[in-house]
């Protein structure tokens, strides 16, 4: 079965372009989650979708960063206009519903972001 | 706030001896812990989990003992192996449907042969 696809693995940009990142979860998987993680540092939560809702984004910044997760598959995560500080490995996640006992959450590879 | 921590940023263990990965939290109100295993250019990868009413679990050669009273956990590999050489990152999940996870900062584990 194959696992969380994300794409681009890598992508360099100038600063003040927009960059989008798509992530394909894991089939059946209700859960999508998008984190960000700084060098040196643990993921941090950016949006969490069950399906198609977005039920807790509250560290995204919404200035410049957006999510869509149509049809409650796959998902969008765009920055526009990136910034300097925005260098970091956006990572996407999947797991069965969340819930009252834990489900796993499947990671995929990353796409490493550098903004010069 | 960093409420899950790593106060070791690495640790080198002889392979066949005990490693012990340390995790300190500070809310109370987490419902499950999480250790992951990260490769270099992989995503995190789930190692073993434990409920906050529980004080140990047991996967293999994997051990994790929650001490909720000191908001401390740590995971156990015995015996280490090469293999094991990777970045594991303790994580907290937040309970009463929130459902978030805290991630710690990560402590890189080598494995000398």
């Amino acid at each position: 079965e194959a696992g969380v696809v994300q794409s681009p693995r890598y992508k360099i940009i100038e600063k003040k372009q927009p960059v989008a990142f798509w992530c394909n979860p894991i089939s059946g998987h209700n859960t999508l989650y998008w984190y960000r993680q700084n060098l040196g540092q643990g993921p941090e939560l950016l949006i969490r979708y069950e399906n198609e809702e977005a039920v807790d984004d509250s560290q995204l910044p919404k200035d410049r960063f957006s999510a869509e997760r149509l049809k409650g598959v796959d998902s969008t995560l765009k920055i526009q206009p990136a910034e300097l500080g925005d260098s970091a490995v956006y990572l996407c996640a999947s797991s069965l519903r969340a819930g009252s006992s834990y489900n796993e959450q499947f990671f995929g590879p990353g796409t490493r972001l550098t903004v010069l | 706030d960093q409420q899950v921590k790593q106060n070791s940023p690495s640790l080198s263990v002889q392979e066949g001896r005990i490693s012990i990965l340390n995790c300190d939290y500070t809310n109370s109100m987490f419902d499950y812990f999480l250790w992951y295993k990260k490769y270099p250019a992989e995503g995190p990868t789930f190692l073993i989990s434990i409920s906050s009413i529980k004080d140990k679990n047991e996967d293999g050669r994997f051990t994790v003992f929650l001490n909720k009273s000191a908001k401390h956990l740590s995971l156990h590999i015995v015996p280490s192996q090469p293999g094991d050489s990777a970045v594991y990152f303790c994580a907290a999940r937040t309970g009463s449907g929130t459902y978030k996870y805290i991630f710690g900062t990560g402590t890189r584990l080598k494995v000398l042969a």
